[in-house]
């Protein structure tokens, strides 16, 4: 069936580098989500991409689709201790089924 | 209220009981998802609504997992004779409609231990 795969699972970064965490399906996506979920919270909705080869950003997040539609990144630039917490990837196939990634736990030393 | 409301917060239950887990979604909001999470792992689909109405019932692990939305709008996911296995975080999410673009809302969730 249709699989949702992210990495890195675990990344620590000291703060101020950047940080990286990858999706890719085994199947084409009609769209994919990114959300956030810090420690002890629920997930939170940060964006979506619909379009091949999208790329949109939110101050220090790039986030890209692949030209495939099969692969997402998202990119944080200069991480900051704010951006602790576990990022999925939620993605949406042609059935309409959607399925999250295993998320990607950022740490980042102050 | 603003967010997805979700009770209770904690439940402990011993190996073979019934639990019944709640969920209010955002109000307005027609499609409302229930979700397993186990530690470290992402959200993992249980079932879907549409109203009233069961969907996709395809992530439910066994037939002692029932969910029910009776009149679109509060749910309720019942597990009966629970087992060890099934200690998780269960989170509700809602969403304006049932299109896959729709931003997902998720409740704080319920965190349920079976000992």
């Amino acid at each position: 069936g249709q699989q949702v795969m992210q990495i890195p699972q675990y990344q620590h970064v000291q703060e101020g580098e950047d940080f990286t965490t990858y999706c890719n399906s085994s199947t084409t996506l009609s769209n994919i989500q990114w959300y956030k979920q810090r420690p002890g919270g629920h997930p939170v909705f940060l964006i979506q991409l619909v379009k091949s080869g999208e790329v949109k950003k939110q101050k220090r997040l790039t986030f890209q689709f692949g030209e495939a539609k099969k692969n997402s990144s998202l990119h944080i630039t200069a991480t900051q201790t704010t951006d602790v917490g576990t990022y999925f990837c939620r993605g949406s196939g042609n059935t309409g089924k959607l399925i999250f990634g295993q998320g990607t736990t950022l740490q980042v030393k102050p | 209220g603003a967010g997805v409301s979700q009770s209770p917060r904690y439940k402990v239950a011993k190996r073979g009981q019934d639990v019944a887990l709640r969920c209010d979604p955002i109000s307005g909001h027609v499609s409302l998802f229930w979700y397993q999470q186990a530690l470290g792992q992402g959200p993992e689909f249980l079932t879907y609504f549409q109203n009233e109405a069961q969907l996709d019932k395809s992530g439910l692990p066994s037939d002692r997992f029932f969910a029910e939305r009776p009149e679109g709008s509060v749910s309720t996911l019942k597990i009966q004779r629970t087992q060890q296995e099934d200690s998780a975080v269960y989170l509700c999410a809602s969403s304006l409609d049932g299109r896959s673009y729709q931003p997902q809302h998720f409740g704080d969730g319920t965190r349920l231990s079976i000992l």
